[in-house]
């Protein structure tokens, strides 16, 4: 069975400063990793996502997370938060057996952003 | 783009009552998902579907139901509410080998 470990529930940030939102899984088989943001009152919108190749992915609004095997991590980062990217992150991780149909979710990370 | 509509987001139930939650996708998508959210926990999954007339339990079914007659639609029933199952659901669907798309989300209160 897979898990995902998102080990800090908040993050709290200055504008423009960096951040970075931990992520680590657990999988016996190889596995898909993904990142979903929620907007206060919204459903969840894909941020990024790691299928194969290479291990750096990137977002169109200048987030990007790293696949990294022999950790098992896929920690999300961006080198300047906006205040609009306030939100919640989830990672997810769903095996290559099931495809994508199938997600198991962390906890989810709360990144607060004050000017 | 791609349309989860869940037509109720937020409703207010008593101890006892059968509870539907509506969910349309747009996109022909064969599979549909229905995730509960709460606070510390994260997204759960309660049911999903591979066809029509076709459900399998998911990490959290007990207390649930769900039908779905066509399509385009998934709805998930709770036969009898209970107030721990106050909490924000969540409808997703997916065509097999893509990206799943959520909608905005059902509070739910059960008092």
């Amino acid at each position: 069975a897979q898990s995902v470990t998102q080990l800090d529930s908040q993050v709290p940030v200055f504008e423009e400063a960096p951040v970075e939102l931990r992520c680590n899984y657990s999988s016996s088989v190889s596995v898909y990793l993904f990142w979903y943001v929620q907007y206060p009152n919204q459903g969840l919108q894909l941020l990024l996502k790691y299928l194969s190749g290479s291990t750096l992915v990137e977002s169109i609004n200048g987030f990007e997370a790293e696949f990294n095997k022999s950790q098992t991590s896929f920690h999300l980062r961006k080198p300047s938060v906006h205040i609009s990217d306030t939100a919640e992150y989830f990672c997810a991780v769903s095996d290559h057996g099931t495809g994508f149909q199938k997600l198991v979710f962390g906890t989810g990370t709360r990144l607060l952003v004050s000017p | 783009d791609v349309k989860v509509t869940q037509s109720s987001r937020y409703l207010v139930k008593r101890t006892g009552e059968k509870v539907f939650l509506e969910c349309v996708q747009d996109m022909d998508h064969e599979n549909m998902f229905w995730y509960r959210q709460d606070p510390g926990l994260g997204l759960r999954l309660i049911y999903f579907s591979y066809d029509v007339k076709m459900k399998e339990k998911g990490d959290i079914p007990e207390g649930y139901s769900v039908s779905r007659e066509k399509k385009e639609r998934f709805s998930l029933i709770l036969e009898s509410a209970s107030t721990n199952q106050t909490s924000m659901y969540l409808c997703a669907s997916t065509t097999t080998g893509n990206t799943i798309y959520f909608g905005e989300g059902s509070w739910l209160t059960v008092v």
